[in-house]
């Protein structure tokens, strides 16, 4: 079967940084998607990884490790808007949508 | 608004209704998708739609019921269901088909109680 482990929960203060990290097991691997979902709204596409390494969109970042099944969500200059459900997705097997984590709720501080 | 569009936004239905959920996606997609989210769970994949063919039904029970007329509007019909299928259902869209790597651009979901 396929799996994705991340935690459930970050607290953090503005203008802080923040590492959200996904584990997964799958069959095979076509690629490692984060999503955010704020409360009452739909999820939203933010970041993709096929490749090793890290990708970089303004304040957030994603990193992956394909040898070590694991990724990450780096989120720097954190703000109050932050507040949100995060989710690791990954392709598994060719031609298959997309399987998601149970999403790590981020809650910022002032 | 996300070019997803999913009515209603809150259904309470008996376990006896009969009932559907309708979205409708206006962004030229070819793959629509049918996604469960219910409290500390994951999202849980339901159905795929492939330029109108059905490619995924992930041992969904037959008390729920898909129909894509076309590549833009994606229906879920709901008959019988149980109180555990209370949930908040998401229709997803994405471009190129359910294979390619392109992002899912979801809807706001219907909020669904079963009495």
């Amino acid at each position: 079967g396929q799996s994705l482990e991340q935690p459930s929960e970050v607290t953090a203060v503005e203008g802080a940084i923040v590492q959200i990290n996904c584990t997964y097991q799958t069959s095979g691997f076509y690629g490692l998607s984060w999503y955010q979902q704020h409360d009452g709204g739909a999820p939203t596409f933010l970041s993709y990884n096929a490749l090793d390494g890290l990708e970089e969109t303004g304040r957030f970042s994603s990193f992956l490790s394909r040898s070590d099944s694991y990724g990450y969500l780096l989120l720097q200059e954190l703000q109050m808007k932050d507040s949100a459900s995060y989710f690791c997705a990954v392709r598994g097997q060719a031609g298959t949508a997309l399987i998601f984590g149970k999403g790590t709720t981020l809650s910022v501080s002032s | 608004e996300t070019g997803v569009t999913q009515t209603p936004r809150h259904l309470v239905m008996g376990m006896t209704n009969k009932k559907s959920l309708k979205c409708e996606q206006h962004l030229g997609h070819n793959a629509m998708y049918w996604y469960k989210q219910s409290a500390k769970k994951p999202l849980e994949l339901m159905f795929v739609y492939n330029f109108k063919e059905q490619t995924e039904n992930n041992s969904v029970p037959s008390r729920f019921s898909p129909e894509c007329p076309n590549s833009s509007h994606l229906f879920l019909h709901l008959h019988t269901l149980q109180p555990e299928d209370s949930a908040l259902y998401l229709c997803a869209s994405s471009s190129r088909g359910a294979a390619a790597n392109s992002p899912l651009h979801f809807g706001n979901g219907t909020r669904l109680t079963v009495t």
